[in-house]
């Protein structure tokens, strides 16, 4: 069975500074991969997704991902944070029948 | 292009009464879901449609849960009789098929069973 695991609960970093969050996945072939953000009482937006044509993929908003095989690794990152990414973060992989299974989320706080 | 409605956006009610919530995709998707997101978790798949059809439903509370797809457009999804443990918001989501593509969500409904 596909799952993703998201090492960090919540992750605290000061505007201006880059952005890590980590999501391990479990596969037994190469995967559908995605980030999703979720603003307070906002709907879930897709930042980004790999599927296969390139290992480092371009999201909205300054985000991107590097899927790396070797350590089953898809982590999120940012050069620089702005207040405005503070929010909910999942990695999200796709069992059979196309329905998204979701980490258990990374809450990003961004201090002044 | 429109989004995913969802109706209503917030519903308080007692515990053991009965609730529906109500879906309308975007106009042409195929595929839809329903997820259950309790607090401070990631979103659970509950039931997925593919037409008026149901392709997954393992995770359906079957006893209490129950969803429709009359026609392949509008979805309901109904609680009776709640519990306490159903707090949670409720998303929509219609895809036009394909691994994660045109994947869209609604803003969902958050219930609480008090």
């Amino acid at each position: 069975a596909q799952s993703v695991t998201q090492l960090d609960s919540h992750v605290s970093v000061s505007e201006g500074t880059p952005v890590l969050l980590r999501c391990n996945y479990s596969s037994s072939y190469s995967p559908s991969l995605f980030w999703y953000v979720q603003h307070p009482n906002k709907g879930l937006q897709l930042l980004l997704k790999y599927t296969s044509a390139a290992t480092l993929v371009k999201g909205i908003n300054g985000f991107e991902a590097e899927f790396k095989k070797s350590e089953t690794s898809f982590h999120l990152t940012k050069p620089s944070a702005h207040m405005s990414d503070a929010a909910e973060y999942f990695c999200v992989v796709i069992p059979s029948g196309y329905a998204l299974n979701f980490g258990k989320g990374t809450s990003l706080l961004v201090t002044p | 292009e429109a989004g995913v409605a969802q109706s209503p956006r917030y519903k308080i009610i007692e515990k053991r009464q009965s609730v529906a919530f109500w879906c309308n995709p975007i106009s042409g998707h195929a595929t839809l879901y329903w997820y259950q997101q309790i607090l401070g978790q990631g979103p659970k798949l509950l039931i997925q449609f593919q037409n008026n059809g149901v392709v997954d439903d393992s995770q359906l509370p079957k006893d209490r849960f129950s969803a429709e797809r009359l026609k392949g457009v509008d979805s309901t999804l109904k609680i009776q009789p709640a519990k306490l443990e159903d707090s949670a918001v409720y998303l929509c989501a219609s895809s036009s098929g394909g691994e994660g593509y045109g994947y869209t969500f609604g803003s969902g409904t958050r219930l609480t069973v008090v």
